[in-house]
């Protein structure tokens, strides 16, 4: 079973600063990587998919980067909207998910 | 837009089945992966299984031999049984779409389940 790993597990920045979330995985997953975000009470969004592609609606300043191991979800000029709980997930292969732990990215 | 809904009983007892369903708009479900994941109270998240129109299914391995997803294309639903449930089970479990059986791109809100007598 492929294990991902998140770090760090709490990250504070200020609002308008970049914000930089690590994934990496036990075992090579290629581009099979995606990235969540999740805000209390709610469900998590999807945000990344193939380790590097936003999904509908995203705005630009999410990017993710990163292939095999070691992945990177950089959020340029954070937004207050922005401090939530991010997930990293593994997308390529069955036991499904393989999710990260999270990392919360909280308000400095 | 895709919109999942996911109802059934928010109190489950130990030992007994928790029985889950979601219901399916803006798209038909004879397409796509259908998904089950939950989120203990604090926790992370945790993918439980999946089934596929055409009623294959797969399941995390360490929920395997207690969990059955089905569907039902005329109504637009699939579900979720978990047997033999503890407080461990006690979670938020959401409905999601699995896309090219990889990421999940749409979401049910989630509904918290309690095991508890």
């Amino acid at each position: 079973e492929i294990v991902m790993t998140q770090s760090p597990a709490t990250l504070s920045v200020s609002p308008g600063e970049r914000a930089t979330l690590s994934c990496r995985a036990s075992q090579s997953v290629s581009s099979n990587l995606a990235w969540y975000q999740q805000k209390p009470g709610q469900a998590p969004r999807l945000l990344i998919s193939g380790a590097s592609t936003r999904a509908t609606g995203i705005p630009a300043r999410f990017s993710g980067s990163g292939s095999g191991t070691e992945f990177t979800l950089t959020i340029s000029s954070l937004q207050s909207e922005d401090f939530a709980v991010y997930y990293c997930q593994h997308s390529g292969s069955w036991p499904p998910g393989s999710f990260g732990q999270g990392t919360k990215l909280e308000i400095k | 837009q895709v919109q999942l809904q996911e109802s059934g009983p928010g109190l489950v007892k130990p030992s007994e089945t928790l029985s889950l369903t979601c219901t399916v708009s803006g798209a038909s479900i004879s397409s796509y992966y259908w998904s089950w994941i939950r989120q203990p109270p604090g926790k992370g998240l945790e993918s439980i299984g999946y089934i596929y129109y055409s009623g294959n299914t797969n399941y995390n391995p360490s929920l395997k031999s207690r969990v059955t997803i089905s569907i039902d294309t005329s109504k637009n639903q699939f579900f979720l049984k978990l047997s033999s449930v503890t407080a461990a089970d006690t979670a938020v479990y959401f409905c999601a779409r699995l896309y090219n059986s990889g990421w999940y791109d749409f979401w049910g809100q989630g509904t918290l389940v309690t095991v508890s007598s």
